[in-house]
């Protein structure tokens, strides 16, 4: 049985960095193929994906937030970890962790945590 | 980069066909993922490679992907089709994932 769960902080203030874990079960990011992204959600809106990291440590950020993220893994611990720098009210969201699959998409997901940005 | 444009809404009574569309440039170049999620859930992957179910998806639940639009079509909606619904495609031009603006289908 495949799961994920993300954990944080569920406030964090303006110019902090925000640390996100996502700890999975069911998978091994030690298998060929297998990959898992951090996507988020702000309040009412769309799916934004911002970073993605494959068993072969291959890493993949979105272009809009590339010098703020990095993704991260321990594979014996059965974790993807996200660092976002320079932390904004815009950046308020629910944050979703993901297995990707051979077909690009989002086969499991974890059932996200609300992160609030605010002094 | 690319984008996926989705319409803000679709109404349908039940028993009826719900179609959302997304569209793309070429996308039928591309392989279109489609999500359902309801309020405080996460995404549930309903149509992958365009047109394939995984397991646990109703029939109902049904993929195309042509020209510049892909479309997910819902047939005989129930009322526990009420969710948002999000395209998304792997664009390996920019080596992004990219989702659609999103579709809330509300069941009259």
């Amino acid at each position: 049985q495949v799961t994920l769960n993300e954990s944080g902080p569920a406030l964090i203030k303006p110019t902090q960095t925000l640390t996100l874990t996502c700890t999975f079960s069911g998978f091994s990011l030690t298998t060929t193929g297998v990959r898992v992204s951090w996507i988020r959600q702000p309040p009412g809106k769309a799916l934004e994906w911002l970073a993605r990291i494959d068993w072969d440590d291959d890493t993949f950020y979105s272009t809009s937030l590339k010098t703020r993220l990095t993704i991260s893994k321990d594979a014996s611990k059965n974790q993807v970890v996200l660092t976002m720098t320079n932390m904004d009210p815009v950046d308020t969201a629910t944050y979703f962790c993901a297995r990707g699959s051979g077909s690009s998409a989002f086969d499991y997901w974890g059932q996200g945590t609300l992160v609030t940005v605010s002094s | 980069s690319y984008v996926l444009t989705q319409p803000p809404s679709e109404s349908v009574a039940p028993g009826e066909t719900a179609r959302i569309t997304c569209g793309g440039n070429n996308i039928e170049s591309q392989t279109v993922h489609w999500y359902q999620q309801k309020p405080g859930q996460a995404p549930l992957l309903v149509i992958y490679y365009d047109s394939d179910r995984p397991s646990g998806i109703p029939e109902r639940f049904s993929g195309s992907n042509s020209g510049n639009t892909a479309t997910l079509t819902i047939s005989r909606v129930e009322v526990g089709d009420e969710a948002d619904y999000y395209c998304q495609v792997w664009d390996s031009s920019s080596d992004h994932y990219v989702f659609g603006t999103g579709t809330k289908v509300t069941v009259l």
